[in-house]
């Protein structure tokens, strides 16, 4: 059975660095692209981007290119979405997502790490 | 980026009769290969968003048959044919022809 299990919530500061994760098992790690999708409160859906592990091809949104960076670490079919500086803004359930077979569409989904930035 | 607009935004729905959602996109999402690239997920409260379409039409592994998908180009459909009461939350269509890939702004079915 194909699942993603991401790391728990998070409280930071502005300023403060974070990476979170997800964990991929149940299929081939590096054979499928893994996409973020960020969720503020109350608001719809937004994709960060894709991640492919087996060679680390990223696409970002450019929304978000140079404020988050994706990566992976295949030795434990592990990957994971960080941030060098928080910001409030970033306050939001962030989800890690695996894209199917032909990729575009996401069949897999984690449970969310909430992301939550506040002096 | 090519915008998603759905409609409804609110959609209170009866058990037991249909339903219909649709998404307009800003630009045609017919790819060369005769694929829509376009993709329903619904997202129950307090849980993870859940594939229900892709493609335009094809219905997720699992996803009762009361799901369909339909549309070509700009213009796309998701019918639900009898409306139960676990199919509450948000529904949102999402085009992956063109980086970046974008959501709708969601549409809530509750129901009545």
């Amino acid at each position: 059975e194909v699942q993603l299990a991401q790391s728990g919530a998070e409280v930071k500061k502005p300023g403060d660095s974070l990476k979170i994760s997800c964990t991929g098992s149940g299929y081939t790690f590096t054979r499928s692209w893994i996409g973020w999708v960020r969720q503020m409160p109350g608001k719809a859906l937004e994709w960060l981007g894709i991640f492919y592990p087996g060679d680390s091809d990223t696409t970002y949104n450019p929304s978000f290119q140079g404020q988050v960076t994706m990566s992976a670490d295949k030795s434990i079919n592990t990957a994971y979405l960080q941030w060098s500086s928080l910001r409030a803004s970033d306050t939001a359930m962030y989800y890690c997502a695996r894209l199917g077979s032909t990729p575009n569409f996401f069949d897999y989904w984690g449970q969310g790490t909430l992301v939550t930035v506040s002096s | 980026d090519i915008v998603m607009i759905q409609s409804p935004l609110s959609l209170p729905a009866t058990p037991g009769e249909p339903a219909t959602i649709t998404c307009r996109s800003s630009q045609s999402l017919l790819h060369s290969n005769g694929y829509n690239y376009v993709d329903w997920y619904l997202q129950k409260p307090g849980q993870s968003p859940q594939l229900l379409i892709y493609l335009g039409y094809i219905r997720a592994s699992g996803v009762p048959d009361r799901f369909s998908g339909s549309g070509s180009g700009t213009d796309f459909t998701l019918k639900i044919s009898r409306v139960e009461a676990g199919d509450v939350g948000v529904y949102y269509c999402m085009q992956a022809l063109q980086s970046p890939w974008t959501f709708g702004q969601g549409t809530k079915v509750d129901i009545k």
